[in-house]
């Protein structure tokens, strides 16, 4: 099955500094998603993309659907402590049969 | 809040048996998924349900079956677990062309 290319990989960045990653694929979605995973738990819901080209926040996370519905990223602005996971994409075929595609993670850790 | 609930945090099993990994969801969401997740894999679909009575193979369906007699629970099947099984398996629900949710997973540990 098709994994999406989530990058980078993994992150090791000082708190209170930004965070990038971005995730590409070769097919075409009509819905992003952005997940959290911490150990031992499920993926949470961080933020849903419906529209190509769009750009949503969610406290210090923002996300945004590329143009070309190939691709999206997520930032976070200054960095905490409990930020630390492994954050993945997932593409959504809402109007095909829904399931999710997902990234391979970036792992974050964060420096005190 | 949605809830997704798996049945076990963790499992452990011996070669051959049949186990059963269960999910119930309280949101009364028509789609439901089951995913395992290992390291340098990411998630991998197995298998998912439209709806009750319907199911359909994902990526990796092989050595798993499912079971969806009521909307609200959707159980994956090992029906002869072997090592190789041993993983995260996760669940999941969502509303047609809708957002999905996760349980918290279940670990396996086949031995």
């Amino acid at each position: 099955g098709q994994q999406l290319n989530q990058s980078p990989q993994s992150m090791f960045i000082q708190e209170g500094e930004d965070v990038s990653m971005n995730c590409t694929s070769s097919s075409i979605f009509n819905t992003w998603l952005w997940y959290k995973q911490e150990p031992g738990e499920g993926p949470v819901l961080l933020i849903a993309l419906y529209k190509a080209g769009e750009l949503t926040s969610n406290g210090r996370l923002t996300a945004q659907f590329g143009i070309t519905r190939k691709d999206s990223f997520l930032n976070i602005s200054a960095s905490i402590p409990s930020d630390v996971g492994i954050y993945f994409c997932a593409g959504q075929d809402l109007k095909g049969n829904e399931k999710l595609t997902f990234g391979t993670g970036t792992r974050l850790t964060i420096i005190p | 809040d949605v809830k997704v609930t798996q049945s076990s945090r963790y499992l452990v099993k011996r070669t051959g048996e049949k186990v059963f990994l269960e999910c119930v969801q309280d949101m009364d969401h028509e789609n439901m998924f089951w995913y395992r997740q290992d390291p340098g894999l990411g998630l991998r679909l197995i298998y998912f349900s439209y709806d009750v009575k319907m199911k359909e193979k994902g990526d990796i369906p092989e050595g798993y079956s499912v079971s969806r007699e009521k909307k609200e629970r959707f159980s994956l099947i090992l029906e002869s677990a072997s090592t190789n099984q041993t993983s995260m398996y996760l669940c999941a629900s969502s509303l047609r062309e809708s957002e999905a949710f996760f349980g918290q997973g279940t670990r396996l540990t086949v031995v």
